[in-house]
């Protein structure tokens, strides 16, 4: 069974630009959410979908935000990017909704902005 | 709010020795409880996870954890440490009275090293 796959692997953006970015989670899998990991903040939750409807949201601006699709694929967006918003972001699926299921990670995208 | 509390940022054991990474949380709820360990440049790995009952929950790669209600806090353990075992290993929490879905708050990691 294939893993959480998250492309790109690496990116590199400009202060201004933005970005977007994609995860798909392990085939069965409802529930998408998305971390952010940083040395000074460490692992900050952004938000999850579940059936196409965010269910839940961090404490981040509106320039972050994330969709799901009818397949259970997930995209985040960051939009007029900052030099702080360097960080690995990390996608994890879960089977469903219930809270006692593990989540499963992908590899992360390592974004850089410049 | 939950929240986690890992209070060593590294833990140095030597290979073959017994190794203890400490974690402690606070919910307004039942804890579900999980550990996570992460290698250079990769994602979080699931190792295992407490939801109810036995309080030594085992996991993958030898590892287990302890549940301990009273003193709020899930300890992971493994009987003897090899080499490979070096990595940064996370522990987190949801709260099952606040709800929020599947979302995780992660304590700030642990920096495990097992010297030859």
């Amino acid at each position: 069974k294939a893993g959480v796959t998250q492309t790109p692997r690496y990116l590199i953006k400009t202060r201004g630009q933005q970005v977007t970015l994609s995860c798909s989670p392990i085939s069965g899998h409802r529930s998408v959410s998305w971390y952010q990991q940083t040395p000074g903040q460490g692992l900050q939750f952004l938000f999850e979908y579940f059936s196409e409807t965010q269910r839940n949201k961090g404490n981040f601006p509106g320039r972050f935000s994330g969709r799901q699709f009818s397949n259970s694929r997930s995209e985040m967006n960051v939009s007029t990017l900052e030099l702080g918003d360097s960080a690995l972001y990390l996608c994890a699926s879960s089977l469903d909704g219930a809270m006692n299921t593990e989540a499963f990670f992908g590899q992360g995208t390592r974004l850089t902005v410049v | 709010a939950q929240s986690v509390a890992q209070p060593e940022d590294q833990v140095n054991v030597a290979e073959g020795n017994p190794l203890t990474v400490k974690c402690t949380y606070s919910v307004s709820g039942n804890p579900y409880l999980f550990w996570y360990v992460q290698y250079p440049n990769r994602g979080l790995q699931f190792l295992l996870k407490y939801i109810t009952g036995d309080n030594l929950v085992k996991g993958s790669y030898g590892f287990e954890a302890e549940f301990n209600k009273s003193q709020t806090s899930f300890h992971l353990k493994k009987p003897s440490a090899l080499v490979s075992d070096s990595a940064l290993y996370f522990c987190a929490v949801r709260d099952t009275l606040t709800g929020g879905g599947n979302k995780l708050t992660f304590g700030t990691g642990t920096q495990l090293k097992v010297e030859l």
